[in-house]
Order: structure tokens, then sequence, then C-alpha cells
């Protein structure tokens, strides 16, 4: 079955840090990847997704992520965090062609001003 | 604007009072799904609808009915809620053109619980 693990539960950061959330999955075949992220009384909302081509994604707000087949991850990283991505950050994945979406349980990040 | 829009938005209910949770879309998405958050578990997928009148089952389907009569709407019923459906529920939509790689647009959540 397919499955998402997303280490980090609770990341505090300063402002200007960089950021790297770790996020694997285990499935045998081809996926579509996502990262979404909720800001504090927000909607949920898409960062960034891959499925297919370039495996570096570049999303919103400065955010990127790197798909790594070998190592089945997509790890989501912002060299420079600010105060206003404090929020909790979802991994998703599902396979092509279905609608089913295996969602990892999330890191909450909080940034320090 | 565009929007996924639920109601109620908070619901505290007794256990075996028949509920619904209403999701309503107008982007004319195809595709409709229903979340449930719990601390530590994140979300998970309760049920899916690729178009009208085609739903599935997505990981935790127990407890829970849907129909989608309409494109538009996606309603979310509990015939007989326990307390272990107490939950923050979201529902999603999407258009249906990447096979499952498109983006879901969330609507803002009900928080119910259920005593």
């Amino acid at each position: 079955a397919q499955s998402v693990s997303q280490h980090n539960h609770h990341v505090i950061l300063s402002e200007a840090a960089s950021l790297e959330l770790g996020c694997n999955y285990s499935y045998g075949g081809t996926v579509n990847l996502f990262w979404y992220v909720q800001y504090p009384g927000q909607h949920l909302q898409l960062l960034l997704k891959y499925f297919s081509g370039d495996p570096l994604v570049k999303g919103i707000k400065g955010f990127e992520a790197e798909f790594i087949k070998s190592k089945f991850s997509f790890n989501l990283r912002k060299p420079s965090v600010q105060w206003s991505d404090t929020a909790e950050y979802f991994c998703a994945v599902n396979a092509p062609g279905t609608y089913k979406y295996i969602f990892g349980t999330g890191t909450r990040l909080k940034v320090l001003a | 604007e565009a929007q996924v829009t639920q109601n109620p938005r908070y619901l505290i209910t007794v256990t075996g009072k028949k509920l619904t949770v209403t999701c309503s879309q107008n982007m004319n998405h195809e595709y409709m799904s229903w979340y449930r958050q719990d601390p530590g578990l994140g979300l998970r997928q309760i049920y899916y609808s690729m178009n009208v009148e085609v739903t599935d089952k997505g990981d935790v389907p127990e407890g829970y009915k849907v129909s989608r009569k309409e494109k538009r709407n996606f309603p979310l019923i509990l015939e007989s809620p326990s307390p272990n459906q107490t939950s923050l529920y979201f529902c999603a939509s999407s258009l249906k053109e990447l096979a499952g790689g498109d983006t879901q647009y969330f609507g803002p959540g009900t928080r119910l619980t259920v005593l």
C-alpha cells in the first residue's frame, strides 16, 4: 500500500534560516507528488507539484522541491524562511490515472521573527 | 470568486444523530473529494468522486456515505455518527485533466464534534 512519511513533525527556525522538510513515499510505480501548505486560519493550498519532467520543481513563495526517484523522496526546500512561512506543510502522493491521494502527517513550521 | 464552500463550519452533535456536511464548488470541476484531518495522522481520504454519479472509497470510508447528483455538490453523510468521527473535515475539488496530477482546491473545513 502507498504511504507517505514526513519525519519532521515540528520545526522551529529563525528568520533567514534555510529550510528542508523531508518527504518519503512508498510506492513502486510512477507517482504524482505534491506539497500543500496550511497557513493559520486559511485553506490548504498547493505549494508545488511534480508529475513529470524536470525533477527540480519550483513553487510559490520561493519554495522548491526535488524528486529523487532512487530515494523515493520529494523534499521541500527554501533558502531563507520568513515569519510568514509559519504554517503546516503536507506532502502527498498519488498514482497517475487514479484519484486516491495519500497525505503525510504534516510538519508544523514555526519561524521566529 | 472561485471557491469550495462547506457548511456548517462547526458542528457539535450526539452519537447516532444523522448529519450531512455540504460541499459545493463553483469551478465546474469534475473531481471532488472528502478528507478528515486528525492530529498525528494528517489528512486521510474518505471518499472521492470522478464525476456525477461516480464515487469511490478512499482509505477511511467506514461510517460515511456520499452522493454526487450534481457536478457542483458533494455532500458527506454520517448516518449514525460516533465519537471516533470527531475530526476536522475538508472537501476538495479539481479538474480531471492530468490523471490525478491536478491541483486540488480545498474548502475551509468543518470541525465536527460527536458527543
